[in-house]
C-alpha cells in the first residue's frame, strides 16, 4: 500500500521568510496530493491540492510542486506570518471504486516567530 | 449549514466499555469517513462509506464498526475499548472539487481516552 513520509517533522522560521516542508510517497499510482493545516486542538483544514497530471499550483503565498518521477511533493509557504503557525500535512491519494483514500504523513510543526 | 459535526468532544471509557460516536453531515456529500490521529503518527483511516447502505474497512478497522443507514449519518461503534483506542476520532465527508478529486470536509474531532 501507499507510504507517505514527510520532512521536517519541525521547522521554525522567523516571520517573512519562507517554508518549505517535503514529502515523498511510494505508490506511483497515487494521482492526488492535498495539503491539511491544522491548529491546536481544531480540525485539519484543506489550503491547497494537486493532482498528478500538473507540476505546481499556487494560491496567494502557497504553492505546492509535485514531481512524478521522483514521487514526492513540496508545501512552499512565502512571506511566512505568524498566523501561519500550525501542523501541516500532506496525503496521498488513488481514487478506488470512486472514494479516494488518502494516506497522510506525518505533520510537520511550523512555528513562525514575529 | 452546520458542515460536519462530531458527539461527543471528549468521552473517558473504561477498558471494556462499548461506545459510539456521532458523526452527522448536513451537505449532501456521498461519502463519508472515520480517521483516527495519534501523536506522530497523522491521520489513518478506519472505515469509509461510499454511499448508504455501503461502507468498507481502510487502514486501521480492527475493533471498530460502522453502519450508514442514511445519506447524513456515519456513526463509528467501539465494540470493547482498549486503551491502544486513546486517540482523536475526526469524522470527514467528502465532495467532487471543481478538480474532480474529492474534497474531505473534517469534522470537530471527538478526543477519546480509555483507562
Amino acid at each position: 500500500g501507499e507510504n507517505v513520509e514527510q520532512h521536517p517533522s519541525t521547522l521554525s522560521v522567523q516571520e517573512g521568510d519562507s517554508a518549505v516542508i517535503k514529502c515523498t510517497y511510494s505508490d506511483s499510482a497515487s494521482n492526488y496530493f492535498p495539503w491539511y493545516k491544522q491548529e491546536l486542538g481544531k480540525r485539519p483544514q484543506l489550503i491547497i491540492d494537486i493532482r498528478s497530471n500538473v507540476g505546481e499550483k499556487k494560491d496567494q503565498r502557497i504553492a505546492v510542486t509535485l514531481n512524478k518521477t521522483a514521487k514526492h511533493f513540496s508545501l512552499h509557504i512565502t512571506e511566512t506570518q505568524p498566523e501561519d503557525s500550525a501542523v501541516y500535512f500532506c496525503a496521498a491519494s488513488m481514487k478506488n471504486t470512486g472514494f479516494q483514500k488518502l494516506v497522510f504523513g506525518t505533520g510537520t510543526r511550523l512555528l513562525v516567530s514575529p | 449549514n452546520a458542515g460536519v459535526t462530531q458527539t461527543p468532544k471528549f468521552q473517558v471509557l473504561k477498558t471494556g466499555q462499548s461506545m459510539t460516536l456521532q458523526c452527522a453531515q448536513d451537505m449532501n456529500h456521498e461519502y463519508m469517513s472515520w480517521y483516527r490521529q495519534d501523536p506522530g503518527m497523522g491521520l489513518r483511516l478506519i472505515h469509509y462509506s461510499v454511499g448508504a447502505g455501503i461502507t468498507d474497512q481502510g487502514e486501521v478497522p480492527n475493533g471498530y464498526n460502522v453502519s450508514r443507514s442514511t445519506t447524513e449519518d456515519f456513526p463509528l461503534r467501539l465494540l470493547s475499548a482498549a486503551p491502544s483506542q486513546t486517540s482523536v476520532y475526526f469524522c470527514a465527508s467528502s465532495r467532487l472539487s471543481t478538480n474532480f478529486m474529492y474534497e474531505q470536509y473534517f469534522g470537530p474531532g471527538t478526543r477519546l481516552t480509555v483507562t
